[in-house]
């Protein structure tokens, strides 16, 4: 069974501090995706990383893929308001697991 | 524009009786997947499709129906929907290699 498993599920930062959202999934995966979602919106893909050691940058995201550690991680550098959302992330059958809650505190 | 469209995006409806949810894109992508969202739950998969005429179980299929009988198109049926099924839904499709995208959602209540 394909398990996305998200870690933390809440976080709370300060605005222009770093933080990082890892993603640990189950099976082999040879793409990952990150997505956003605003409140009471559908979601937005972020990035898709299609090979081992692919890393994406956008903005203050970066977001990179470790298939085999099976790990994928966001990173978010000097956070600011905009960025508090729920990061989800998905494997190549798009499922995924219960997401990240971003809040940055002014 | 390259979308995903779900229709209807809000009903309410009484237990028992039968309804469809339609999703469509317009981008050619081969998969296609129908997910339910409830507070705390995340993104739970109920159905998905790789291609026409392929569809598989996800984590949480137990009242719904899906058919691809067409590329495009990829409706949720509730045959006899229930209270426990009242939730936000999302379509989502993606080509073999680029991103996936997201309908706008469908907010189903059932009384």
């Amino acid at each position: 069974e394909l398990k996305v498993e998200q870690n933390p599920l809440f976080l709370s930062m300060q605005e222009g501090k770093n933080y990082t959202i890892y993603c640990n999934y189950s099976t082999t995966s040879d793409r990952l995706y990150w997505y956003r979602q605003d409140p009471g919106k559908s979601l937005e893909s972020l990035f898709v990383l299609l090979s081992n050691g692919a890393v994406k940058q956008e903005g203050r995201l970066m977001a990179s893929l470790d298939t085999k550690a099976r790990l994928s991680t966001l990173h978010i550098t000097a956070a600011v308001h905009d960025l508090s959302a729920t990061y989800f992330c998905g494997n190549e059958k798009l499922t995924f697991g219960t997401g990240t809650r971003l809040t940055i505190i002014p | 524009e390259a979308q995903v469209t779900q229709n209807p995006r809000y009903l309410i409806t009484v237990t028992g009786k039968k309804l469809t949810v339609t999703c469509s894109q317009n981008m050619n992508h081969e998969y296609m997947s129908w997910y339910r969202q409830d507070p705390g739950l995340g993104l739970r998969q109920i159905y998905y499709s790789m291609n026409v005429e392929v569809t598989d179980k996800g984590d949480v299929p137990e009242g719904y129906k899906v058919s691809r009988k067409e590329k495009r198109n990829f409706p949720l049926i509730l045959e006899s929907p229930s209270p426990n099924q009242t939730s936000l839904y999302f379509c989502a499709s993606r080509g073999l290699a680029g991103g996936g995208e997201f309908g706008p959602g469908t907010r189903l209540t059932v009384t």
